[in-house]
């Protein structure tokens, strides 16, 4: 399976702290991404970072690549309570088609 | 610009019985990929309609299968309903054309299939 793993699978921060979720995956990409799914909701897109950049930054998130060792980092700097969600990292076939293989989640809960 | 739209949000059908579900994508995407979300499972590629045609497709029985219409909505029918097939069911919108693995997928609200 092309599925990626993810870790922890469970994170439970106080409001105001950081959360940093890991993600592993198998084979060779073009690019890897990160969603969030709130409880009953569909996946919201938060970055896409590709295979030849390191770390890339979006407002309170911040990303790292590491190809050599096939894993992903996903960093959520001073969390808020509307944070509280599953959090999924998913990558490419790296044939550039468009289907997406998705890790098995992180549920991220930030306490007020 | 409106998102991605699935109907119904809901539906409980019995063993044997298919079902339709059906995903209209954001305006000028003319990529649609279906994924069926289970607790076991995870996230789990269906197939991808692009221009009509299915450009790709995971690994699920015969018994799931899709089409595109020309305005790029797109429908997605399962037959012979199994337990199994209960589950949350994903569409994602995206532009499609290009380097199209490298383009941020849009998803919907999902249709929940539950099956007695």
């Amino acid at each position: 399976s092309q599925q990626g793993e993810e870790d922890p699978q469970a994170l439970s921060i106080q409001e105001g702290e950081n959360a940093t979720m890991n993600c592993s995956y198998k084979t060779i990409i073009n690019n890897l991404q990160w969603y969030r799914q709130n409880s009953g909701r569909g996946l919201v897109h938060l970055i896409l970072i590709r295979s030849n950049e390191r770390e890339k930054h979006s407002g309170r998130l911040r990303v790292t690549l590491d190809t050599s060792k096939k894993s992903s980092s996903l960093l959520i700097t001073a969390s808020r309570a509307a944070d509280t969600a599953s959090y999924f990292c998913a990558t490419d076939a790296g044939t550039g088609a468009n289907n997406l293989f998705f890790g098995t989640g992180t549920r991220l809960t930030v306490i007020p | 610009k409106a998102g991605v739209t699935q109907t119904p949000r809901y539906l409980i059908k019995t063993r044997g019985q298919q079902v339709t579900l059906s995903c209209s994508p954001i305006s000028g995407h003319r990529s649609v990929s279906w994924y069926q979300q289970t607790p076991g499972q995870g996230l789990q590629f269906l197939f991808e309609y692009f221009s009509e045609t299915q450009r790709n497709k995971g690994n699920f029985p015969g018994r799931f299968s899709g089409r595109q219409f020309s305005n790029s909505r797109s429908e997605m029918n399962v037959s012979t309903l199994e337990l199994g097939d209960s589950a949350l069911y994903l569409c994602a919108s995206s532009l499609g054309a290009g380097t199209h693995s490298n383009q941020p997928q849009h998803f919907g609200d999902g249709t929940r299939l539950s099956i007695l």
